[in-house]
């Protein structure tokens, strides 16, 4: 079955320490996001790639950064993770061709600062 | 600037019992809806959207949804709560946000409970 799919499912990282959370696609499309979801809150968009083109939330800190080595892989990178950045962090797929724009998302990492 | 309002962040009902979730939209352009569900430590699963071919959409699980303009509503319902329907359920409209890029802006959830 064609899916999206998050590694690993559970993080625990250090404070300050970087970590990379990783995501897959065997969807084939073009745009992938990565969203951030807090303890009863709405995912919140921190950036997308439309193809190669990365596009980044204007309120996104610094501190993360993503990587789209292929149109299959998508990579976020938190710098210095902080108690705050702990959170879910959810991988999402579209294509372009679909004028809905329904998003897959895939299972998600919890990411845990200690 | 397109939104989704979602009344009442908790809703509990009896298990049997008619499961309604409220959704109110803002928008200037015919919008695009959607609901999605979250399990506990899972991703989002659609359930359904709307896409303006039909007033009333089903979706899956026995979810299906009414879009009403002169109300700017979209909202959920089941007839009967299964138990398994316990979940947090989101709603959300698609915004352009330029360079031929959409998003999904969320509503901020509902959780279910359903009671035995």
């Amino acid at each position: 079955d064609a899916m999206v799919i998050q590694n690993p499912r559970y993080q625990v990282t250090q404070f300050g320490k970087p970590v990379t959370l990783s995501c897959s696609q065997t969807l084939n499309h073009n745009v992938m996001y990565w969203y951030q979801q807090k303890s009863s809150q709405a995912p919140k968009l921190l950036f997308h790639y439309y193809d190669k083109d990365f596009n980044n939330e204007a309120d996104t800190p610094d501190n993360f950064q993503s990587r789209r080595p292929n149109t299959s892989f998508c990579f976020l990178d938190i710098r210095s993770p902080g108690l705050g950045d702990a959170a879910m962090y959810l991988c999402a797929t579209s294509s372009s061709g679909d004028s809905y724009n329904e998003q897959f998302f895939g299972p998600g990492t919890r990411l845990t600062v200690l | 600037a397109q939104s989704v309002t979602q009344l009442g962040s908790h809703v509990s009902v009896s298990e049997g019992a008619l499961v309604l979730l409220r959704c109110n939209y803002s928008s200037s352009v015919p919008p695009y809806l959607f609901w999605y569900v979250q399990y506990p430590n899972q991703g989002l699963q659609l359930l359904l959207k709307y896409t303006s071919a039909a007033t009333l959409v089903k979706g899956i699980n026995g979810f299906e949804a009414e879009f009403k303009k002169s109300e700017t509503s979209f909202h959920l319902t089941k007839p009967s709560a299964h138990m398994s329907d316990a979940a947090e359920y989101f709603c959300a409209v698609r915004i352009y946000s330029g360079a031929g890029s959409y998003q999904l802006t969320f509503g901020k959830g509902t959780k279910l409970s359903v009671i035995p």
